[in-house]
């Protein structure tokens, strides 16, 4: 079985250009997550969706960041414009609920350098 | 709200050396835990899950965690670590699925 796909792997920007990253999760796995994980540090949620719908979104700066996921499958995350302070890993991750169990698969995230 | 704590931002170890990497937690429900493991320039694997039940959770790579609910401890062990166990370990809570990790122990096995 396939895991979760991610790309780039590596991206390097300048300041206030704009940045898409590309999400592939597992197949039948109906929730995805979006991950940001600073330096030295754990991931943070950004984001998740149950199929397409985004049903947590509350740690995702608005003003900046977007992302959707069509039709419930591949998703995307955009920054426009990125500030250096979002130099970082993104990682996407997946899972599908059996019972009451759940257990979330990451991909190997895109690590984003923004000068 | 849930949180985690990772009392050892790195962790020296011998190979073949015993190892134990610390982690408490808080929360006013119940939760479930979760250790994953990150080798560098890659993604989380994980290594182990307390869902219920027993509370000495067997993982993969011979790696096994004790749950304490008193003292609210989810501690990572192995009895002889490998060159190859060097990573990043990252202890998790889950709650509503939604997961808080740790700030990361560092496990470095010198030969």
């Amino acid at each position: 079985e396939a895991g979760v796909v991610q790309s780039p792997r590596y991206k390097i920007i300048e300041k206030k250009q704009p940045v898409a990253f590309w999400c592939n999760p597992i197949s039948g796995h109906n929730t995805l997550y979006w991950y940001r994980q600073n330096l030295g540090q754990g991931p943070e949620l950004l984001i998740r969706y149950e199929n397409e719908e985004a049903v947590d979104d509350s740690q995702l700066p608005k003003d900046r960041f977007s992302a959707e996921r069509l039709k419930g499958v591949d998703s995307t995350l955009k920054i426009q414009p990125a500030e250096l302070g979002d130099s970082a890993v993104y990682l996407c991750a997946s899972s599908r609920i059996s019972g009451s169990e759940e257990t979330q698969y990451f991909g190997p995230g895109t690590r984003l350098l923004v000068l | 709200a849930q949180s985690v704590t990772q009392l050892d931002s790195q962790v020296p170890v011998f190979e073949e050396a015993p190892v134990e990497l610390r982690c408490n937690y808080s929360s006013s429900v119940s939760v479930y835990l979760f250790w994953y493991v990150q080798y560098p320039n890659q993604g989380l694997q994980l290594l182990l899950k307390y869902l219920s039940g027993s509370t000495l959770v067997k993982g993969i790579n011979g790696f096994e965690a004790e749950f304490n609910k008193s003292q609210t401890s989810f501690h990572l062990r192995k009895p002889s670590v490998h060159i190859s166990d060097t990573a990043e370990y990252f202890c998790a809570v889950s709650l509503r699925r939604a997961l808080t990790f740790g700030s990361g122990t560092r496990l470095q096995v010198q030969p």
